[in-house]
């Protein structure tokens, strides 16, 4: 298995700029998430999604959009990029354990620089 | 909302000292969780606590979970420098959101 998988490792936009941070896991997990990560700080949740078709907000929605078409695959849209997003993006992934327990399994990150 | 709180922000040692990064939450937690992400890495799973009271090892690591599910603290001895990287909390109510705390940074002095 690759686990958590995303694209691109790296990516220099332009202000006002749009991109898609693709994320795959291939671990059948139902639940998926996207955190950013400023430089030298904690992990902030951005949108989440409990399974196919289903997506919600997290602490930090403004300024992205999610999809979840299939278990797999959970895209993040940036619509016209901002300086305060740059950050390190990471896609999670869980599976509900038996006492609720959800251990979330990261892809490596997309390092995102909005210029 | 609920919030988790660690401290300390950063820790300096020197190698063979030991660490201690400690997390409280506002409220009671079904159970908390332990992750390390090294420099410029990903977060990776390091241990869940469920149990009221409970305290796990793992080699040098030990992890303790609060009688009233509110704290929790990952204790490491003799650090060494593998261990370098940020050690984060994360607590989970009875929904599938983890709540995560802010991370403690171990720095080995040189």
């Amino acid at each position: 298995n690759a686990g958590v998988t995303q694209t691109p490792k790296f990516r220099i936009l332009k202000i006002g700029q749009s991109m898609t941070l693709q994320c795959t896991q291939d671990m059948n997990h139902n639940y998926m998430y996207w955190y950013r990560q400023d430089p030298g700080m904690g992990l902030k949740l951005i949108y989440y999604s409990v399974g196919a078709g289903i997506t919600d907000k997290g602490e930090v929605p403004n300024g992205y959009n999610v999809s979840r078409s299939t278990t797999e695959d959970f895209p993040l849209r940036l619509e016209l990029a901002a300086p305060s997003q740059t950050s390190v993006y990471f896609c999670a992934s869980s599976r509900r354990g038996q006492a609720g327990a959800d251990t979330q399994y990261f892809g490596p990150g997309t390092r995102l620089t909005v210029l | 909302g609920q919030q988790v709180m660690q401290i300390p922000q950063y820790q300096h040692v020197q190698e063979g000292e030991d660490f201690t990064t400690y997390c409280n939450s506002s409220t009671t937690l079904s159970n908390i969780q332990w992750y390390k992400q090294r420099p410029g890495g990903h977060p990776v799973f390091l241990i869940q606590l469920v149990k009221s009271g409970e305290v796990k090892k793992q080699k040098r690591l030990t992890f303790q979970f609060g009688e009233a599910k509110k704290n929790s603290s990952l204790h490491i001895t003799a650090t060494q420098t593998t261990d370098v990287g940020t050690y984060f909390c994360a607590g989970q109510e009875s929904n599938y959101q983890l709540i995560w705390g802010a991370g403690t940074k171990l720095i080995i002095k040189p």
